[in-house]
């Protein structure tokens, strides 16, 4: 069974980059694509967006291209980054597999990342 | 974007009961519609896959039908560990999106 682990700073500053990991186990990397999802508090669930081993990748326009999805496969992990933030990208992050039926099957526990000064 | 729009916001039960939550999207998305419970604290967990295909472990009694534009799921006999947000997903089209859920609160 695929586990998932998400680590990142809790904490950061307006207009810096939020950056955070996902750590895979349980399940080879090339088997799925590799999402991020997230919730701010209150609010429904948002596709970032999602990445394959082979380093494609494909993000929500609602971003603005601020999202960078980027793989590792050798430590079996998966990143994202997120520029420019404000405090609307305080949310609860989770990452979670997504295969080509479109489901999200595994997903972290989910970390939040608070965006404030 | 798809838009999904679930009904009600909220639901007040009982244990025992039978419940259907609607989602609504805001076109046409053939079968391409999964169901997912979220416990307080927790990450979403997957309860139905392309509108009515009941997930590996997940209850006989929770069960999914539509197509097209309308979709619901339908919990037979409510249980204590029902009561929780319910939320749909789309996937027929990119950006993914999901329903803005549906609180299940024990009345």
């Amino acid at each position: 069974q695929v586990q998932l682990q998400e680590s990142g700073p809790g904490l950061v500053k307006p207009s810096e980059t939020l950056s955070l990991t996902c750590a895979v186990s349980g399940g080879s990397i090339t088997s799925y694509y590799w999402s991020w999802i997230r919730q701010p508090p209150g609010k429904r669930l948002e596709w970032i967006g999602y990445i394959y081993y082979s380093g494609n990748t494909n993000y929500n326009p609602s971003l603005k291209s601020r999202a960078t999805i980027s793989v590792d496969t050798s430590k079996n992990q998966f990143s994202l980054k997120l520029s420019s933030v404000t405090a609307a990208d305080t949310a609860v992050y989770y990452c979670a597999t997504y295969d080509s039926t479109g489901i999200f099957e595994y997903w972290g526990q989910g970390t939040l990342i608070t965006v404030s000064s | 974007d798809i838009q999904m729009t679930q009904s009600p916001s909220s639901l007040s039960a009982s244990v025992g009961d039978r419940v259907t939550i609607t989602c609504r999207a805001s076109q046409s998305i053939s079968g391409y519609l999964n169901w997912y419970q979220q416990k307080p604290g927790k990450a979403p967990k997957l309860l139905i896959y392309a509108a009515s295909s009941l997930h590996s472990g997940v209850p006989s009694r929770f069960s999914g039908s539509g197509s097209g534009t309308d979709f619901t799921l339908t919990i037979s006999s409510l249980q204590p560990e029902d009561f929780a947000p319910y939320y749909c997903q789309q996937s027929y089209s990119s950006p993914v999106t999901f329903g803005q859920g549906t609180n299940l609160e024990i009345k």
